[in-house]
């Protein structure tokens, strides 16, 4: 069955430090992938996407994500988080042969000053 | 400025008195979506529609109407609330019906059924 696992459902970091959002899939095709940001009281933003080629990928906000084929994940990473990254966090898939995306349950981030 | 409006923000409402939730997109997008998204459990499909006139049911459509009249605009209707239809709801469009397109997600629309 075609799922997206994100394992942890929140997480606390400091202000200035690392931070890495674990996503892993399961999928029959190619996949799509996708890290959606939430901000409190917004919609949806994307973030960043893979689909071929490179499999570090730079997305906006100085996220990068790496589409680790052999281990199915796609886990987002910033070296240095701020105050307004605290938001909840949403890994996609999708495929060629599919309309419809596959979403993760949500991970929360937040952050420690 | 492209983006996608919902209205209203914040409803409260009562079991069983019809309501609907408007959704209007400004990008000119073929496709639209609906979504909810409850605490762990992240987003789930209500209904889509890949054009005008072309509507088709997601993953928890029980309970909920769409249609699509009008390119721009795709408004959910729930005929009958009831208090498991509490949730926050969104609406997303996007350029193209594949799924490697970046969805524009409006603000949300929090829900409440007493």
């Amino acid at each position: 069955a075609q799922s997206v696992t994100q394992p942890d459902i929140h997480i606390t970091v400091s202000e200035g430090a690392s931070l890495e959002l674990r996503c892993n899939y399961s999928y029959g095709a190619t996949p799509y992938l996708f890290w959606y940001v939430q901000s409190p009281g917004q919609g949806l933003q994307l973030l960043l996407k893979y689909f071929s080629g490179d499999t570090l990928v730079q997305g906006i906000k100085g996220f990068e994500a790496e589409f680790k084929r052999s281990q199915s994940s796609f886990n987002l990473r910033k070296p240095s988080v701020h105050w307004s990254d605290a938001a909840e966090y949403f890994c996609a898939v999708g495929a060629r042969s599919n309309y419809q995306l596959i979403w993760g349950a949500g991970t929360k981030l937040i952050i420690k000053p | 400025e492209a983006q996608v409006t919902q209205n209203p923000r914040y409803l409260i409402t009562v079991t069983g008195k019809k309501l609907t939730v408007t959704c209007s997109q400004n990008m000119n997008h073929e496709y639209m979506s609906w979504y909810r998204q409850d605490p762990g459990l992240g987003l789930r499909q209500i209904y889509y529609s890949m054009n005008v006139e072309v509507t088709d049911k997601g993953d928890v459509p029980e309970g909920y109407k769409v249609s699509r009249k009008e390119k721009r605009n795709f408004p959910l209707i729930l005929e009958s609330p009831s208090p498991n239809q509490t949730s926050l709801y969104f609406c997303a469009s996007r350029k193209g019906t594949g799924s490697a397109y970046e969805q524009y997600f409006g603000p949300g629309t929090r829900l409440t059924v007493t």
